[in-house]
Protein backbone atom coordinates (compact mmCIF):
# COMPACT_ATOMS: atom_id res chain seq x y z
CA UNK A 1 0.00 0.00 0.00
CA UNK A 2 1.01 3.76 -0.91
CA UNK A 3 3.14 6.00 1.96
CA UNK A 4 1.00 9.03 0.88
CA UNK A 5 -2.00 8.76 -0.80
CA UNK A 6 -3.93 11.41 -2.74
CA UNK A 7 -8.10 11.67 -3.91
CA UNK A 8 -8.86 12.01 -6.34
CA UNK A 9 -6.09 11.20 -8.95
CA UNK A 10 -7.73 13.13 -11.81
CA UNK A 11 -10.27 15.91 -11.44
CA UNK A 12 -12.41 17.94 -14.10
CA UNK A 13 -13.72 20.71 -13.39
CA UNK A 14 -15.59 24.13 -14.09
CA UNK A 15 -14.20 28.17 -13.71
CA UNK A 16 -16.01 29.20 -9.77
CA UNK A 17 -16.24 25.64 -8.58
CA UNK A 18 -14.45 24.94 -5.00
CA UNK A 19 -12.88 22.05 -5.13
CA UNK A 20 -10.86 20.16 -2.44
CA UNK A 21 -7.63 17.77 -3.02
CA UNK A 22 -7.16 15.35 -0.11
CA UNK A 23 -3.99 13.81 0.98
CA UNK A 24 -3.51 11.13 3.31
CA UNK A 25 0.16 9.65 4.90
CA UNK A 26 0.78 6.25 6.66
CA UNK A 27 4.13 7.18 7.39
CA UNK A 28 3.83 9.22 10.91
CA UNK A 29 5.25 11.74 9.94
CA UNK A 30 4.68 15.63 11.27
CA UNK A 31 5.58 17.36 8.47
CA UNK A 32 3.26 17.89 5.24
CA UNK A 33 3.18 19.85 2.20
CA UNK A 34 1.56 21.21 -1.08
CA UNK A 35 3.26 21.66 -4.40
CA UNK A 36 1.51 22.46 -7.58
CA UNK A 37 4.09 21.17 -10.75
CA UNK A 38 3.89 23.60 -14.23
CA UNK A 39 5.58 22.36 -17.63
CA UNK A 40 8.56 24.41 -16.84
CA UNK A 41 8.20 25.53 -13.67
CA UNK A 42 8.87 22.74 -11.70
CA UNK A 43 7.69 22.31 -8.08
CA UNK A 44 6.02 24.83 -6.21
CA UNK A 45 5.36 25.21 -2.84
CA UNK A 46 1.63 26.06 -1.70
CA UNK A 47 1.10 25.66 1.90
CA UNK A 48 2.93 23.33 4.38
CA UNK A 49 2.14 22.13 7.95
CA UNK A 50 4.39 20.97 10.55
CA UNK A 51 1.99 19.60 12.55
CA UNK A 52 -1.66 19.57 13.55
CA UNK A 53 -2.03 23.06 14.79
CA UNK A 54 0.62 24.67 12.31
CA UNK A 55 -0.23 26.40 9.08
CA UNK A 56 2.12 28.13 7.04
CA UNK A 57 2.15 29.70 3.32
CA UNK A 58 4.56 28.51 0.74
CA UNK A 59 5.39 30.93 -2.24
CA UNK A 60 2.21 30.71 -4.35
CA UNK A 61 -0.61 29.82 -1.99
CA UNK A 62 -3.30 32.73 -3.35
CA UNK A 63 -6.38 31.54 -4.21
CA UNK A 64 -5.93 27.89 -1.92
CA UNK A 65 -6.67 27.32 1.13
CA UNK A 66 -5.69 24.22 3.31
CA UNK A 67 -6.82 22.26 6.35
CA UNK A 68 -4.63 19.84 8.65
CA UNK A 69 -7.55 17.85 10.43
CA UNK A 70 -5.13 15.14 11.94
CA UNK A 71 -1.51 14.25 11.66
CA UNK A 72 -1.92 12.27 8.82
CA UNK A 73 -4.27 13.79 6.56
CA UNK A 74 -3.85 17.51 4.60
CA UNK A 75 -6.32 18.67 2.52
CA UNK A 76 -6.16 21.97 -0.18
CA UNK A 77 -9.08 23.80 -1.22
CA UNK A 78 -9.47 25.83 -4.38
CA UNK A 79 -12.20 28.18 -3.27
CA UNK A 80 -12.91 29.22 -6.80
CA UNK A 81 -11.45 27.65 -9.31
CA UNK A 82 -9.36 29.28 -12.42
CA UNK A 83 -8.17 28.26 -15.47
CA UNK A 84 -4.61 28.65 -14.29
CA UNK A 85 -5.10 26.55 -11.42
CA UNK A 86 -4.92 23.62 -13.82
CA UNK A 87 -1.98 21.75 -12.78
CA UNK A 88 -0.25 18.64 -11.60
CA UNK A 89 -0.43 18.79 -7.67
CA UNK A 90 1.57 16.93 -4.92
CA UNK A 91 1.18 16.42 -1.45
CA UNK A 92 4.49 15.31 0.11
CA UNK A 93 5.57 15.05 3.94
CA UNK A 94 8.43 14.88 5.99
CA UNK A 95 9.60 13.95 9.42
CA UNK A 96 11.93 16.28 11.10
CA UNK A 97 12.12 14.52 14.26
CA UNK A 98 13.95 11.47 12.10
CA UNK A 99 16.25 13.62 10.70
CA UNK A 100 14.35 13.40 7.10
CA UNK A 101 12.95 16.75 7.39
CA UNK A 102 15.01 17.48 3.95
CA UNK A 103 13.79 14.49 2.24
CA UNK A 104 10.35 14.39 0.76
CA UNK A 105 8.26 11.46 0.36
CA UNK A 106 5.27 12.38 -2.47
CA UNK A 107 2.16 11.07 -3.44
CA UNK A 108 1.00 10.14 -6.89
CA UNK A 109 -0.12 13.30 -7.29
CA UNK A 110 -3.72 14.88 -8.48
CA UNK A 111 -4.13 15.94 -12.27
CA UNK A 112 -6.61 18.96 -12.02
CA UNK A 113 -8.02 20.53 -15.05
CA UNK A 114 -10.20 23.86 -14.69
CA UNK A 115 -12.47 24.48 -17.46
CA UNK B 1 12.84 34.81 -9.33
CA UNK B 2 14.34 31.47 -9.73
CA UNK B 3 16.83 30.46 -7.35
CA UNK B 4 18.05 27.33 -8.87
CA UNK B 5 18.00 26.46 -12.14
CA UNK B 6 17.99 23.55 -14.28
CA UNK B 7 18.67 24.93 -17.97
CA UNK B 8 18.03 21.76 -20.10
CA UNK B 9 14.87 20.84 -20.39
CA UNK B 10 15.97 17.46 -21.84
CA UNK B 11 19.02 14.73 -22.15
CA UNK B 12 18.89 12.21 -24.45
CA UNK B 13 21.60 9.48 -23.82
CA UNK B 14 22.60 6.33 -25.48
CA UNK B 15 22.65 3.07 -22.95
CA UNK B 16 25.42 2.22 -21.29
CA UNK B 17 27.40 5.76 -21.66
CA UNK B 18 26.94 8.68 -18.83
CA UNK B 19 24.49 10.70 -17.88
CA UNK B 20 25.00 14.42 -17.05
CA UNK B 21 22.27 16.46 -15.13
CA UNK B 22 23.10 20.02 -14.27
CA UNK B 23 21.78 22.53 -11.76
CA UNK B 24 22.72 26.08 -11.06
CA UNK B 25 21.65 28.19 -7.93
CA UNK B 26 21.86 31.75 -6.55
CA UNK B 27 21.15 31.54 -3.17
CA UNK B 28 24.62 31.22 -1.31
CA UNK B 29 22.78 30.32 2.19
CA UNK B 30 21.82 26.95 0.60
CA UNK B 31 23.78 24.61 2.44
CA UNK B 32 22.07 20.84 1.02
CA UNK B 33 20.86 20.09 -1.96
CA UNK B 34 18.60 16.63 -3.29
CA UNK B 35 17.94 15.23 -6.50
CA UNK B 36 14.50 13.37 -7.02
CA UNK B 37 13.65 11.75 -10.26
CA UNK B 38 10.27 11.81 -11.35
CA UNK B 39 8.50 9.01 -14.01
CA UNK B 40 4.82 9.67 -15.44
CA UNK B 41 1.74 8.98 -12.81
CA UNK B 42 3.96 9.00 -9.95
CA UNK B 43 5.41 11.32 -7.01
CA UNK B 44 8.84 12.24 -7.77
CA UNK B 45 10.99 10.08 -5.63
CA UNK B 46 14.22 11.18 -3.81
CA UNK B 47 17.15 9.78 -5.38
CA UNK B 48 20.56 11.19 -3.71
CA UNK B 49 21.71 14.64 -1.62
CA UNK B 50 24.94 16.10 -0.58
CA UNK B 51 25.45 18.62 2.35
CA UNK B 52 27.41 21.51 1.29
CA UNK B 53 30.26 20.50 3.30
CA UNK B 54 31.35 17.93 0.46
CA UNK B 55 31.51 18.43 -2.69
CA UNK B 56 31.36 14.55 -3.87
CA UNK B 57 28.72 11.80 -2.98
CA UNK B 58 28.50 8.45 -4.20
CA UNK B 59 25.37 6.06 -4.34
CA UNK B 60 25.84 2.94 -6.47
CA UNK B 61 25.39 4.08 -10.22
CA UNK B 62 24.59 7.85 -8.96
CA UNK B 63 27.23 10.29 -7.88
CA UNK B 64 26.24 14.39 -7.70
CA UNK B 65 29.04 16.86 -7.10
CA UNK B 66 28.74 20.08 -5.80
CA UNK B 67 31.45 23.14 -6.73
CA UNK B 68 30.20 25.89 -4.18
CA UNK B 69 32.55 28.64 -5.55
CA UNK B 70 30.60 28.14 -9.04
CA UNK B 71 27.05 27.57 -7.49
CA UNK B 72 26.67 24.51 -10.01
CA UNK B 73 26.13 20.70 -8.49
CA UNK B 74 25.33 18.17 -11.30
CA UNK B 75 24.44 14.36 -11.57
CA UNK B 76 26.21 11.56 -12.62
CA UNK B 77 24.39 8.58 -14.25
CA UNK B 78 27.15 5.82 -14.82
CA UNK B 79 26.18 3.44 -16.91
CA UNK B 80 22.74 4.67 -18.16
CA UNK B 81 20.08 2.39 -18.42
CA UNK B 82 17.06 2.73 -19.92
CA UNK B 83 14.52 2.26 -16.86
CA UNK B 84 16.50 5.64 -15.51
CA UNK B 85 14.14 7.75 -18.24
CA UNK B 86 12.56 9.84 -16.45
CA UNK B 87 12.20 13.83 -15.24
CA UNK B 88 15.02 14.61 -12.81
CA UNK B 89 14.21 17.20 -10.54
CA UNK B 90 17.56 19.30 -7.93
CA UNK B 91 15.89 20.72 -4.99
CA UNK B 92 17.78 23.39 -2.33
CA UNK B 93 17.51 24.36 0.94
CA UNK B 94 19.19 26.16 4.08
CA UNK B 95 18.42 25.92 7.74
CA UNK B 96 14.69 27.76 8.48
CA UNK B 97 13.42 27.15 5.00
CA UNK B 98 11.77 24.60 2.44
CA UNK B 99 12.84 23.13 -0.88
CA UNK B 100 13.25 24.79 -3.65
CA UNK B 101 13.08 22.93 -6.84
CA UNK B 102 14.76 23.20 -10.08
CA UNK B 103 12.49 23.00 -12.93
CA UNK B 104 13.52 19.58 -14.48
CA UNK B 105 15.23 17.68 -16.90
CA UNK B 106 13.77 15.04 -18.98
CA UNK B 107 16.31 12.58 -19.49
CA UNK B 108 15.77 9.83 -21.74
CA UNK B 109 18.25 7.23 -22.16
CA UNK B 110 18.20 4.82 -25.66
CA UNK B 111 19.01 1.20 -25.82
Amino acid sequence: DADVTQTPRNRITKTGKRIMLECSQTKGHDRMYWYRQDPGLGLRLIYYSFDVKDINKGEISDGYSVSRQAQAKFSLSLESAIPNQTALYFCATSDLNRGLDNEQFFGPGTRLTVL
Amino acid sequence: DQQVKQNSPSLSVQEGRISILNCDYTNSMFDYFLWYKKYPAEGPTFLISISSIKDKNEDGRFTVFLNKSAKHLSLHIVPSQPGDSAVYFCAAVFSGSRLTFGEGTQLTVNP
